[in-house]
């Protein structure tokens, strides 16, 4: 089975722009959930998607939403970006709830913000 | 609020020896799953091991395994014959099943020297 891939995977934008990831998970798994990972916070949790619903959400303004598609791929955007939003941005897949499986996680899509 | 705690940011080991990862966690909860994820120089983070708290019994997984001490809220990680691949970011994740949410730690900085 092919991995969990994540497009773009390096990213730079200016402050208050908009920005789109995607996270394709291993197929036939059905949760996705979205990590940012910084040298100064650590490894953050942002939200999972199981079956297009949000099911767990972290500490993280409104400007970071998600979404997921029926064929379990997930996107993650970030409104008004901001110089401390730059970051490993991670998504990991399991077959189920976060909680009870493995998670896989993709290489990640680097985010700088000027 | 769950809190993942690993006091090591750095270790390092001579190859073939054993070197063990020190996390403590603090949580009110009874049902959760503890995990040990490596993050090599690549990036892609992937499952060590993992440990259900409800088993009283450590996990094992070939030369990786952990003492889990449920009373103290310690879940450490051996690694025994170390070896040059080992070389990672080891971070310790905490994952209420209830909420579905996971805490990681900060890390710990593994070297193994030839």
């Amino acid at each position: 089975k092919a991995g969990v891939t994540q497009t773009p995977r390096y990213l730079i934008k200016t402050r208050g722009q908009q920005v789109t990831l995607s996270c394709s998970p291993i197929s036939g798994h059905r949760s996705v959930s979205w990590y940012q990972q910084t040298p100064g916070q650590g490894l953050q949790f942002l939200f999972e998607y199981f079956s297009e619903t949000q099911r767990n959400k972290g500490n993280f303004p409104g400007r970071f939403s998600g979404r997921q598609f029926s064929n379990s791929r997930s996107e993650m955007n970030v409104s008004t970006l901001e110089l401390g939003d730059s970051a490993l941005y991670l998504c990991a897949s399991s077959t189920g709830l976060a909680g009870h499986n493995e998670q896989f996680f993709g290489p990640g899509t680097r985010l700088t913000v000027l | 609020a769950q809190t993942v705690t690993q006091s090591q940011p750095e270790m390092s080991v001579q190859e073939a020896e054993t070197v063990t990862l020190s996390c403590t966690y603090d949580t009110s909860e009874n049902n959760y799953y503890l995990f040990w994820y490596k993050q090599p120089p690549s990036r892609q983070m992937i499952l060590v091991i993992r440990q259900e708290a409800y088993k009283q019994q450590n996990a094992t997984e070939n030369r990786f395994s952990v003492n889990f001490q449920k009373a103290a809220k310690s879940f450490s990680l051996k690694i025994s014959d170390s070896q040059l691949g080992d070389t990672a970011m080891y971070f310790c994740a905490f994952v209420n099943t209830n909420a579905g949410k996971s805490t990681f730690g900060d890390g710990t900085t593994l070297t193994v020297k030839p």
